[in-house]
């Protein structure tokens, strides 16, 4: 169990970029979870992968944000034309399926938009 | 929808006082209850559950009863430690409208334990 892995650490851009984040989960979890916290705030919840299937999108995640999970294994989260709002930390969790289990959260990627 | 509500912090306690953080939920569905905490410079890390209604998740002297009659499901420690200082995050887990789940957090409340 090497835990949940993110790349990169930390983004910074210029407002009208696009950013792409990866997110590792470790190996045996075939669910995934994206959410973005910002600060003096809980997470919030964006997506949700069973394997490759994305089951769950937040009606907050606007339609610059899209998620992939092409096999099943790593995820990434782009965003299309950042703005400063966007501004925050990107976190993924995995957790195993079939009941009800404890979400392993990664470092998270501090994205900066300047 | 779906919503968490946690008391305001900082919340700054002697060692060995009495910690009680209170937590209340709002969910469509039956939803699972979690307690996660933030340790400085650390990521997210589940502190315990319980998924069904009386249920009683505890660890490390933590505990939390899920109280479905007051939609709550508040956090207390008996005898906190200087260690013990992190941020705390309620949780709830249901299913979303598209029958996946998702998973809400309360804006989270700091512990400051003194010596």
């Amino acid at each position: 169990d090497t835990g949940v892995s993110q790349d990169p650490r930390h983004k910074i851009t210029k407002r009208g970029q696009n950013v792409t984040f990866r997110c590792d989960p470790i190996s045996e979890h075939n669910r995934l979870y994206w959410y973005r916290q910002t600060l003096g705030q809980g997470p919030e919840f964006l997506t949700y992968f069973q394997n490759e299937a994305q089951l769950e999108k937040s009606r907050l995640l606007s339609d610059r944000f899209s998620a992939e999970r092409p096999k099943g294994s790593f995820s990434t989260l782009e965003i299309q034309r950042t703005e400063q709002g966007d501004s925050a930390m990107y976190l993924c969790a995995s957790s195993r399926s079939g009941g009800v289990y404890e979400q392993y959260f990664g470092p998270g990627t501090r994205l900066t938009v300047t | 929808g779906d919503s968490v509500t946690q008391m305001e912090g900082p919340v700054t306690l002697s060692e060995e006082a009495f910690l009680t953080i209170n937590c209340t939920y709002t969910a469509t569905g039956y939803p699972s209850l979690f307690w996660y905490v933030q340790y400085p410079g650390e990521g997210l890390q589940l502190l315990l559950k319980a998924t069904k209604a009386d249920d009683k998740g505890s660890n490390k002297g933590f505990e939390a009863t899920y109280r479905k009659e007051t939609t709550s499901f508040h956090l207390e420690k008996g005898s906190v430690q200087v260690s013990d200082s992190a941020v705390y995050f309620c949780a709830l887990s249901d299913l979303g409208d598209t029958g996946g789940f998702k998973t809400i957090f309360g804006a989270g409340t700091r512990l400051f334990v003194k010596a």
